[in-house]
């Protein structure tokens, strides 16, 4: 199975802050990947399809970028909703497999 | 837009069978290119996919669950299921449904326990 890892496992950042997240798959994906941002409580939700490709109607301070085994999601000016866990996720192979997740606190 | 909703017993007994149901609604599950897919979510950890089903009628497993596991459609009520047989306390999870990649349901905790 393909394995994903996510770094840093969490950060702490200033509202306004550029935040760039991590995921590495331990073999060639392809575009294969997607972001998801998890709240307390409730469901993940997709941000990003395709490595880049910028889920309709999530806002544009998020964005994707990576192919192959590195990709990187990047929060341009963090907010404060934005308080939550992201998850990266691979579908270039069966099994899919989820990141461990990076959690985001606000300072 | 298209909603998903869980539903099925949120106490099981160990060694019994978890079953689940996903509503599917403002759309057909018959749709084609749909995958629909079954995800799981240990309290406090992170998400493992349990398994997805194509209308055509393909099926994939996670590796790590297959020999227990069986995941089906009912086009007719627009629905689709999970069933985890000879469950433990490791099963204790908010199981999801989705449509691959795009929909999610909010999420059932089935918490396994005598």
């Amino acid at each position: 199975a393909i394995q994903l890892t996510q770094s840093p496992s969490s950060l702490s950042a200033s509202v306004g802050d550029r935040v760039t997240l991590a995921c590495r798959a331990s073999q060639d994906i392809n575009s294969g990947l997607a972001w998801y941002q998890q709240k307390p409580g409730k469901a993940p939700e997709l941000l990003i399809f395709d490595a880049s490709n910028l889920e309709s109607g999530v806002p544009s301070r998020f964005s994707g970028s990576g192919s192959g085994t590195e990709f990187t999601l990047t929060i341009s000016s963090l907010q404060p909703e934005d308080l939550a866990t992201y998850y990266c996720q691979q579908y270039s192979a069966y099994p899919l497999t989820f990141g461990p997740g990076t959690r985001v606190d606000i300072k | 837009q298209l909603q998903l909703q869980e539903s099925g017993p949120r106490l099981v007994r160990p060694s019994e069978t978890l079953s689940l149901t996903c509503t599917v609604s403002g759309g057909s599950i018959s749709s084609s290119s749909n995958y629909w897919v079954w995800i799981r979510q240990p309290p406090g950890k992170g998400l493992e996919w349990i398994g997805s089903i194509y209308y055509g009628g393909g099926t994939y497993y996670n590796p790590s669950l297959k020999s227990r596991v069986t995941i089906s459609v009912d086009s007719t009520q627009n629905q689709f299921s999970l069933k985890l047989t000879s469950v433990t306390a490791a099963d204790t999870a908010v199981y999801y449904c989705a449509r691959h990649l795009y929909n999610w349901g909010q999420g059932i905790l089935v918490t396994v326990s005598s």
